[in-house]
């Protein structure tokens, strides 16, 4: 089993949808989680962390539930300017070793 | 502020060839991390250098490849000799600290291509 699952997609969406990526996690002692951004050909971006209580930035919501190790990442008002692959990073340990997720990828239609 | 730069940008090699890649972090960053993405596989870790000292080196494949930091401030990545699995997208990124509040930068990368 991988320490990170992800659903590879794509994920074809028109613009304005609202879209919804997962991730499981496999290390229960993990413990930071994000969502990076990559373009085509491009360096990953932090996108944003995940906290336990969720957060919210802009469109962007993500999620985080230990108890089922998975954490979640929403899209509202889909953009063109959105299409890219989500990675999901997960840290564990005291040095910020992390793992990735292979990543999804979005496409979004007009 | 310059960010993380790595170089050269591309490279190919025969099998059995030397490479060495470089990356600059972003100033006054302690930490670096080289990362490896072979095509369609995960972004993997190699290792993690504290200043100038390696942190963390679990990732590193095997003793084809070689990290020095040396004077804590640029790293190379050498690999010798180059074999066909060692095609694939090394980046290299810097954070500031370790902790999940300090974000890691990442560089553009460097496609090494083994032929």
């Amino acid at each position: 089993r991988k320490e990170v699952e992800q659903d590879p997609g794509p994920f074809n969406v028109p613009e304005g949808a609202t879209v919804a990526f997962n991730c499981t996690y496999s290390n229960s002692a993990s413990q930071s989680f994000f969502w990076y951004r990559q373009d085509c050909r491009k360096e990953p971006k932090l996108l944003m962390s995940v906290y336990s209580s969720g957060n919210e930035d802009g469109r962007f919501t993500a999620q985080l539930n230990r108890a089922s190790q998975y954490i979640s990442l929403l899209i509202r008002d889909s953009k063109l300017s959105d299409s890219a692959t989500y990675l999901c990073v997960v840290r564990s340990g005291g040095y910020q070793k992390v793992t990735f997720g292979i990543g999804t990828k979005l496409q979004v239609i007009p | 502020e310059a960010g993380v730069t790595q170089f050269p940008s591309h490279s190919v090699i025969e099998k059995g060839q030397t490479v060495t890649l470089r990356c600059d972090p972003i100033s006054g960053h302690d930490n670096l991390y080289w990362y490896r993405r072979v095509m369609g596989k995960e972004i993997k870790f190699l290792l993690h250098f504290v200043k100038e000292s390696k942190q963390d080196e679990s990732g590193m494949p095997n003793n084809r490849f070689l990290a020095e930091r040396t004077g804590g401030t640029y790293s190379t990545l050498k690999v010798q000799p180059a074999e066909l699995e060692d095609s694939g997208v090394y980046f290299c990124a810097s954070s500031q600290d370790v902790g999940s509040a300090y974000e890691q930068y990442f560089g553009p990368g460097t496609r090494l291509t083994v032929t």
